[in-house]
């Protein structure tokens, strides 16, 4: 059974980078089989995908976010990461990472997600 | 970006009842729709891919439908436990990947 467990600051200053870390078990993230995904979600409202990875490195970002938004993976340590930068109050929000499951290189849906982390941006 | 919205955006409904919730998209998705159930404080739980390939694991009551632009979820017969919010998302053209805004099923 594949487990995703985010990991990071709860709190961060308007203008830092939010930084965090999705630790992945019960499965190998250099399998190749899966992406892997950063989601978000501000309290009371709905979801925002923000990017994933594959383990070779390849990433697709959220066009609305690309200019703020790293994702990477450790493939050693069965991790992967994201790095927000000039975060300003409205990125304040619950952050998921799941892992993406694709058909057919078109339908693209998340089967496991993490429990998700708020991070609040305030200084 | 493709748009999906969802109707309604709540809706009230009794044990036993048949639930029908909608997703449209603002361009032809084919069938590259996914459906998510998320419960108060806990992460979203896929239920449906493809509009209409239930999950593993996925009680049977759960079933959607459609391609194209318009696409429903529906619940034959609620049961306590499904009383959450549903998501659906497209996958056809991205990035980004977009979820709809959210149909909330409250009990009546």
């Amino acid at each position: 059974q594949v487990q995703l467990q985010e990991s990071g600051p709860g709190l961060v200053k308007p203008s830092q980078t939010l930084s965090l870390t999705c630790t992945v078990s019960g499965g190998s993230i250099s399998s190749g089989d899966y992406y892997w995904s950063w989601i978000r979600q501000p309290p009371g409202k709905g979801l925002e995908w923000i990017g994933y990875i594959y383990y070779s490195g390849s990433t697709y970002y959220n066009p609305s976010l690309k200019s703020r938004v790293t994702i990477s993976v450790d493939t050693s340590k069965n991790q992967f990461s994201l790095k927000l930068s000039s975060v300003t109050a409205a990125d304040t929000a619950v952050y998921y990472c799941a892992r993406v499951s694709e058909i057919f290189g078109v339908m693209y849906y998340f089967d496991y997600w993490g429990q998700g982390t708020l991070v609040t941006v305030s200084s | 970006d493709i748009q999906m919205t969802q109707s309604p955006s709540s809706v009230s409904a009794s044990v036993g009842d048949r639930v029908t919730i909608t997703c449209r998209a603002s361009q032809g998705i084919s069938s590259w729709l996914a459906w998510y159930q998320q419960k108060p404080g806990k992460a979203p739980k896929l239920l449906i891919y493809a509009a209409s390939s239930l999950q593993s694991g996925v009680p049977s009551r759960f079933s959607g439908s459609g391609s194209g632009t318009d696409f429903t979820l529906t619940i034959s017969s609620l049961q306590p436990e499904d009383f959450a919010t549903y998501y659906c998302q497209q996958a056809n053209s991205f990035p980004p990947l977009t979820f709809g805004g959210g149909t909330k099923v409250e009990i009546k």
